[in-house]
């Protein structure tokens, strides 16, 4: 069935540091997708989506593309600050069933 | 705009009790989601509600598991008996539609339950 796969954290990086989370996924046809933020004791948002190949999903200087190519959609950010630190959840979503399906997350940690 | 709102937001129990998690959407959401996510994992659904009517319910342990939306508005999940396994945060989300550019899901900020 579809799945998503994420690199393990915690991911510890200092202020002003580049941001790399990467998510490969495996589904049958075209899913949309998404990444999810869970800051600490609060619910997940939605950070930023993408629903067709190459489209570039963006949100606070995040960003991330769907690579159709390499079944990929990397979370980047040039520069993270303190009040990035959370939980990162890469999630797919198949057209027809609309159900989400969600990596393991990512906890981000960044220190001044 | 109020977001999803849950209660209780932690439980504890023991083993072979049950237990209930209230959710109200946001107000016009038409699509109810309860997840549950076990420490270390990403949420996983348990089963969705389109109105007061069940879309999928394919991964809701029913023997012990039920849920209802009455009136297609807020919604309880219930746990009966539980077990160790089901500790874990129950999250709830809604949406306006099932697809398209309103298909956002909000989350509540979920119910904490311990089974001891």
């Amino acid at each position: 069935g579809d799945s998503v796969t994420q690199m393990e954290g915690p991911v510890t990086l200092s202020e002003e540091a580049f941001l790399t989370i990467n998510c490969t996924y495996t589904a049958t046809g075209y899913p949309s997708l998404f990444w999810y933020v869970q800051y600490p004791g609060e619910g997940l948002q939605l950070l930023l989506k993408a629903t067709k190949a190459d489209d570039k999903g963006s949100n606070k200087g995040f960003e991330a593309t769907y690579r159709k190519e390499t079944t990929s959609f990397h979370l980047e950010k040039g520069s993270v600050q303190v009040s990035d630190s959370a939980v990162y959840f890469c999630a797919l979503s198949d057209r027809n069933t609309d159900k989400l399906i969600f990596g393991t997350g990512t906890r981000l940690q960044v220190f001044p | 705009e109020a977001g999803v709102a849950q209660s209780p937001r932690y439980k504890i129990i023991e083993k072979r009790q049950s237990v209930a998690f209230w959710c109200n959407p946001i107000s016009g959401h038409a699509t109810l989601y309860w997840y549950q996510q076990i420490l270390g994992q990403g949420p996983k659904l348990l089963i969705q509600f389109q109105n007061n009517g069940v879309v999928d319910d394919s991964q809701l342990p029913k023997d012990r598991f039920s849920a209802e939306r009455l009136k297609g508005v807020d919604s309880t999940l219930k746990i009966q008996p539980a077990k160790l396994e089901d500790s874990a945060v129950y999250l709830c989300a809604s949406s306006l539609a099932t697809s398209g550019s309103l298909f956002e899901q909000y989350f509540g900020p979920g119910t904490r339950l311990t089974v001891t």
